[in-house]
């Protein structure tokens, strides 16, 4: 079953301390992305990578980190120094070939900081 | 940066009813992407636009590609309650970055 897969689904944390969201996919795909999603705001790209090793801060990587040592995974870290870090984090993939631009979502993990 | 207008931001409607919603930029895009999003789930993707004038179906849904290259439509007919949710529109603006710009939602409400 090809698919992405985020966890942990819920994840409470201490202000203060930083925490880490998997995502893992078994598509094949290059590139992965990592989008933030608030009320009301839509979905906002956090970071994303086209290339195992690389990858590209997006519109609001403050307090945010990533990492990309394999195709199929990119975690992200949520910063102690993210001044709101409370929301539902999503992750997605696609090719660059081809229908590049089709991006799949993972199932989210919302991030509640305490 | 770029941004999409995605309207209505809500609709109530009574189950079997037509739906329709759109997505406006003020630049020219060369993808529009419609997806679905259940609530504490992430975006399913619905239906994919790549050319000015494309109308594509998928099940009850069409989409269109606005001549323009402006805008996007989507359409629901007979709408049944598990349609209920909220729908975004995302594009990639020509000549810009290959980041997806997303509107902010549609969130549909189906009375049974």
């Amino acid at each position: 079953d090809g698919g992405i897969t985020q966890s942990p689904k819920y994840l409470f944390r201490k202000e203060g301390q930083n925490v880490t969201l998997s995502c893992e996919q078994n598509l094949n795909h290059d590139a992965m992305y990592w989008y933030r999603q608030d009320p009301g705001q839509g979905l906002r790209l956090i970071y994303y990578s086209q290339i195992v090793n690389d990858f590209q801060k997006g519109d609001i990587a403050e307090g945010y980190s990533v990492s990309r040592e394999k195709k199929e995974s990119f975690p992200l870290t949520v910063t102690s120094a993210q001044k709101n870090p409370t929301a539902f984090y999503l992750c997605a993939s696609s090719a660059l070939a081809g229908s590049y631009n089709e991006q799949f979502f993972g199932p989210g993990t919302r991030l509640t900081v305490l | 940066g770029q941004q999409l207008n995605q309207s209505p931001q809500s609709m109530f409607i009574q189950e079997g009813e037509d739906v329709s919603m759109n997505c406006t930029s003020s630049s020219i895009f060369n993808t529009w992407l419609w997806y679905k999003q259940d609530p504490g789930e992430g975006p399913v993707l619905l239906i994919a636009l790549y050319k000015a004038g494309e109308l594509t179906s998928n099940g009850r849904l069409t989409a269109q590609f606005g001549i323009t290259r402006k805008d996007s439509f989507l359409n629901i007919s007979a709408s049944i309650p598990s349609d209920v949710g909220i729908y975004f529109c995302a594009g990639l603006a020509q000549g810009g970055s290959e980041k997806l710009v997303f509107g902010k939602g549609t969130k549909l409400t189906v009375n049974p």
